[in-house]
């Protein structure tokens, strides 16, 4: 079974910067694509975007363009998830998931809290 | 973008009953659809893949059907464990839209 391990819950203040990540098996990791999910509170899941580690193209939904950034690092089999400035809408549980014939390996969240 | 539009978003059923959840794609997707079940505070689980596909480890009592732009999730014996919201994605390409969810209850 692959696993996706994230990194744990977060407690920000708006306008700070924030990077969460998702590791996974190395050789699942290259050539796999890895996805970001949001789950707001109370709310449906939300696919963000996804990348393929192994080239970096990345694509976003329409509705995170430009407010995230994904990214991976191919050497330490992790991919990213990035504000430059979070806002009290970013409050959230955060998914990885693994895109195989589908998409099969989900990490275990990481519960983002913006409040001042 | 495709949309995905679940039906109902809410249901209540009896122990025993069969339960039927709806997915409708704007436009064909072939077999590209995956069930999720969510529990709260838990990860989606996968239930079905390629639109029919029950993923290992699932009851049978959980099936899914369609092609193209319409599909159902069916569950042929509602059970207490089965209290959960349930969720349809496409995965055909990008955006990997989920649909709006549906909470399933138990009368």
């Amino acid at each position: 079974e692959v696993q996706l391990v994230q990194s744990g819950a977060e407690v920000k203040k708006p306008g700070e910067s924030l990077k969460i990540s998702c590791k996974a098996p190395k050789d699942t990791f290259t050539y796999s694509w890895i996805a970001w999910v949001r789950q707001m509170p109370g709310k449906g899941l939300e696919w963000m975007g996804i990348i393929y580690p192994s080239d970096s193209d990345t694509k976003y939904s329409p509705s995170v363009q430009g407010q995230v950034t994904i990214s991976a690092d191919k050497s330490i089999s992790t991919a990213y998830l990035q504000w430059s400035s979070l806002k009290a809408s970013d409050t959230a549980m955060y998914y990885c998931a693994r895109l195989g014939d589908y998409f099969d390996y989900w990490g275990q969240g990481t519960l983002v809290t913006v409040s001042s | 973008d495709i949309q995905m539009t679940q039906s109902p978003s809410s249901l209540s059923a009896s122990i025993g009953d069969r339960v039927t959840i709806t997915c409708r794609a704007s436009q064909g997707i072939r077999n590209y659809l995956a069930w999720y079940q969510q529990k709260p505070g838990k990860v989606p689980k996968v239930l079905i893949y390629g639109a029919s596909t029950l993923q290992s480890g699932v009851p049978s009592r959980f099936s899914g059907s369609g092609s193209g732009t319409d599909f159902t999730l069916t569950i042929s014996s509602l059970q207490p464990d089965d209290v959960a919201t349930y969720y349809c994605q496409k995965y055909n390409s990008a955006p990997y839209t989920f649909g709006q969810g549906t909470k399933l209850e138990i009368k």
